[in-house]
């Protein structure tokens, strides 16, 4: 079992709509995580950070689910352009980051 | 501009020839690291370094070496590559890996024949 674990996808979806994308990690001793983003076979850039709380950022919301071990991404009024691939990344301490494979998101018109 | 560079961006080599990455980053930051992409793999890392000095193994580190003499760069050496280390490469650098952001460099297509 890989430690972190997404869908690939492709998820397909027209513009405006809302999608959400989960990811599970199994290492219980996790200590943040994170939301990259990733155009094709460019250098991920960091989406947003994901906290105990939930967090906003415009039109997206990440959540933690510590018990389940898993964390989630809600996009809303999708844009053409948030065609990408989206990673999950968790730190699981000792200046260690794990990668999940990612989830493919095609917005279409 | 804060970034992270990296090079050469694409190289073509021939098995066992000894070659270097660089990698190079204009932040000030501490902790650099070092990745490989592969399809249905994700992102794996090979080695970091958390300041000059100090640098430790990922999860995949057999078959390089890196040093961190300065704190700006941190170089990967495959001193003799194989065609299973054809991949595409990502050096990242932050502050901590704390909360902080990691800044990736463009990448790095190799590919060994």
């Amino acid at each position: 079992r890989k430690e972190v674990e997404q869908d690939p996808g492709p998820f397909n979806v027209p513009e405006g709509a809302t999608v959400a994308f989960n990811c599970t990690y199994s290492n219980s001793a996790s200590q943040s995580f994170f939301w990259y983003r990733q155009d094709c076979r460019k250098e991920p850039k960091l989406l947003m950070s994901v906290y105990s709380s939930g967090n906003e950022d415009g039109r997206f919301t990440a959540q933690l689910n510590r018990a389940s071990q898993y964390i989630s991404l809600l996009i809303r009024d999708s844009k053409l352009s948030d065609s990408a691939t989206y990673l999950c990344v968790v730190n699981r301490g000792f200046q260690k980051l794990v990668f999940g494979t990612g989830t493919r998101l095609l917005v279409s018109p | 501009e804060a970034q992270v560079t990296q090079n050469p961006r694409y190289l073509i080599t021939v098995t066992g020839k000894k070659l270097t990455v660089t990698c190079s980053q204009n932040m000030n930051h501490e902790y650099m690291s070092w990745y490989r992409q592969d399809p249905g793999l994700g992102l794996r890392q090979i080695y970091y370094s958390m300041n000059v000095e100090v640098t430790d193994k990922g999860d995949v580190p057999e078959g390089y070496k890196v040093s961190r003499k300065e704190k700006r760069n941190f170089p990967l050496i495959l001193e003799s590559p194989s065609p299973n280390q054809t991949s595409l490469y990502f050096c990242a650098s932050s502050l901590s890996t704390g909360t902080y952001e990691q800044y990736f460099g463009p990448g790095t297509r190799l590919t060994v024949t």
